[in-house]
């Protein structure tokens, strides 16, 4: 089964909006780490949040870590056409990184 | 700075006919090495991770097989294509903390 999900599968916004994407996950974890993938490329790291952080930001992106409820969020403001993409998170147990499905967002013009 | 290389960028084989995909690492010393597969709009997958030369776990059996031949070097392979196994093969690597993981560019291989 999958260590971590992401909900939900896909998301559609206008250009200016904000979106946010849920994470959870079902083991202990040292961090929570946030990926992007666009179309035709390899996934590429966007925030890290260590399990004794609650909140991470970078730039236009906010992390959130619930450790508690084994959870986190990734919210994007001020969304562009470019930030299409698909997210992922990401847990990580013995040494290794498990990724969830992926939340597929698509921003509109 | 580290730096990974995958090649073929993208390949068109037919089934049946053997397969290998190759990945370098330059710039880090005894990386965990991961192979992922993408099919079309679908997860990542992951097929196989190493964490030391000559060491290899499968996580996935798709009737693929894989090697570390070299510190800096995960070859990924199959003598005999199926259709199934179209898609994105994406070669990794990450450190022993396994604070973030680092993508090649992928191949996209297409089996006719």
């Amino acid at each position: 089964s999958q260590l971590a999900e992401e909900n939900p599968w896909a998301l559609s916004v206008h250009e200016g909006e904000s979106v946010t994407v849920n994470c959870s996950y079902k083991t202990s974890i040292t961090a929570l780490q946030w990926y992007r993938q666009k179309s035709g490329e390899g996934p590429a790291q966007l925030i890290l949040i260590r399990s004794n952080e609650r909140e991470k930001r970078n730039g236009r992106l906010r992390a959130t870590l619930d450790t508690s409820s084994q959870s986190s969020s990734l919210s994007i403001t001020a969304t562009r056409c470019e930030d299409t993409a698909v997210y992922f998170c990401a847990t990580d147990n013995n040494n290794r990184i498990f990724f969830g499905d992926g939340t597929q967002l698509v921003v509109k013009p | 700075a580290q730096t990974i290389h995958q090649w073929p960028v993208a390949e068109i084989k037919a089934v049946g006919s053997p397969l290998s995909l190759g990945c370098t690492i330059k710039g880090k010393s005894s990386p965990n090495l991961y192979w992922y597969w993408q099919a079309t709009g679908g997860t990542l997958q992951q097929l196989f991770y190493s964490i030391t030369v000559g060491q290899v776990e499968s996580v996935v059996q798709l009737n693929l097989s894989a090697s570390r031949p070299k510190d800096d070097q995960f070859i990924l392979s199959t003598e005999k294509l199926l259709l199934s196994h179209s898609g994105f093969y994406l070669c990794a690597w990450s450190s022993d903390s396994a604070t973030e993981v680092f993508f090649g560019k992928g191949t996209r291989l297409t089996v006719v």
